[in-house]
């Protein structure tokens, strides 16, 4: 148990759908960052949230990415037009209590693109 | 050239014995390190953090860090098979919220 649970657990959808992925926190904490992970690589950083105020957005997010967290505590990530590219393992994580820097992930969301 | 650098393995090694994890960084600006487990198909774990140079130990478990060498390490005593998994490092530059993580180790250690 980590403390927050993503659902879907898998998503396989074809090119061009819509998907939405959802992060739970199971405790409130202000802070809420978004990451995706592909193959053989580490996690990268996507965007992260102040409560409901979206504070900073990598260049990865294309214009077909949007997420929200519109009460501050659950938040949703939507890809549109869905490319094989996005395939991937999209990751919520939080920040570690007592701590303003370190961040624990959840078991995150693996999309597949066919 | 990447921001963290990490080997990617595999790394194997026989139980018991040490391992030794790698990774460096070019940035300056980075303070804060950490180190995660991934297991297949699983979330990153956090293993540890550390925010200054020197060693810091948690059981089995050191991470040492040397900002001059810009350089981080976490070595693992008496491995055990339960300890085949993916290690990545991670760093947060001063002032963003954002982590930066090395591509990972694979570990296995044989039984």
């Amino acid at each position: 148990d980590t403390g927050v649970s993503q659902d879907p657990r898998h998503k396989i959808t074809k090119r061009g759908q819509n998907v939405t992925f959802r992060c739970d926190p199971i405790s409130e904490h202000n802070r809420l960052y978004w990451y995706r992970q592909t193959l053989g690589q580490g996690p990268e950083f996507l965007t992260y949230f102040q409560n409901e105020a979206q504070l900073e957005k990598s260049r990865l997010l294309s214009d077909r990415f949007s997420a929200e967290r519109p009460k501050g505590s659950f938040s949703t990530l939507e890809i549109q037009r869905t490319e094989q590219g996005d395939s991937a393992m999209y990751l919520c994580a939080l920040p570690v209590a007592g701590s303003t820097d370190t961040q624990y992930f959840g078991p995150g969301t693996r999309l597949t693109v066919l | 050239q990447k921001e963290v650098e990490q080997d990617p393995g595999p790394l194997s090694v026989p139980e018991g014995a040490i391992v030794s994890l790698n990774c460096t960084y070019s940035n300056s600006a980075f303070q804060y390190f950490m180190w995660y487990r991934q297991y297949s198909r699983k979330g990153p774990e956090l293993l540890m953090y550390t925010y200054s140079s020197g060693n810091k130990e948690d059981g089995r478990f050191t991470a040492q860090v040397d900002k001059s060498s810009k350089y981080i390490s976490l070595f693992i005593r008496d491995s055990q098979p339960s300890d085949s998994a993916t290690y990545l490092c991670a760093i947060e530059p001063t002032g963003r919220r954002a982590l930066t993580f090395g591509s990972g180790t694979r570990l296995q250690v044989q039984p």
